[in-house]
């Protein structure tokens, strides 16, 4: 599996403000996704970063509130644009390695967002 | 709708005992893949086990095993040995393809069981 780190670990903002989340990976990998979660609430897909071209958005997020750039196969930043305390969640980036099949999606240690 | 159901918000179990986490997926497309994951309170995701939906036997990673119904549509997570760390909430995913390729990536989660192992 792969060494995912993401910065910072934590943070609190002010509403209106905009925080950008870092998530490096030790080792080439094809594909990087974000995730968010809610207070309570399980994980949902944001979208997936991809190297080299726009991020695919899943329905509900727009690339205006949630820019993403993956200018290389080791890392991806997600932004979280204007935000309001209802952004307050764990922000997660998780990559597939390259190759296999039936490969598993390995997680980082995730962003803990407060908004104020 | 919901793909993935878990039906334990909770629980709680003497440690050195086995555990069982319940999860039902719902899909119509013959080849899924399966995920339990496990969240301490430090937040991060720890993958722990995966299933096929053609493999024939059930998987089996140290002290945890997948009870796999592929009939009754079901993927049990079972712990044998509890021990005091294994207290966290644990969530079962699916990906709509055995094959991870382009496309079809997407992991969809359950809402959690949140175990606490009791010394």
């Amino acid at each position: 599996s792969a060494v995912i780190s993401q910065k910072p670990s934590r943070d609190i903002c002010q509403r209106g403000t905009s925080l950008t989340i870092q998530c490096q990976v030790d080792s080439q990998v094809t594909m990087m996704f974000w995730y968010r979660q809610q207070p309570g609430q399980s994980l949902t897909l944001i979208a997936t970063a991809n190297q080299g071209s726009e991020a695919t958005y899943e329905s509900g997020f727009v690339i205006d509130k949630f820019p993403i750039s993956r200018p290389n196969l080791t890392f991806s930043t997600l932004t979280v644009s204007n935000m309001s305390p209802e952004d307050s969640s764990i922000y997660l980036c998780s990559v597939k390695a390259h190759g296999r099949a039936e490969e598993t999606q390995y997680f980082g240690p995730g962003t803990r967002l407060l908004v104020l | 709708a919901q793909k993935i159901t878990q039906t334990q918000p909770g629980m709680f179990v003497q440690e050195k005992e086995a555990v069982t986490l319940d999860c039902t997926y719902d899909t119509s497309d013959p080849s899924y893949g399966l995920f339990w994951y496990k969240q301490p309170s430090s937040g991060e995701m720890i993958f722990l086990i995966y299933q096929g939906s053609y493999d024939q036997q059930n998987a089996t990673e140290g002290r945890y095993s997948l009870n796999f119904q592929k009939a009754r549509k079901s993927a049990n997570l079972v712990i044998s040995a509890s021990q005091l760390g294994d207290s966290a909430m644990y969530f079962c995913a699916m990906r709509d393809s055995v094959w991870s390729n382009f496309g079809n990536e997407k992991l969809t989660f359950g809402t959690g069981t949140r175990l606490t192992i009791i010394p």
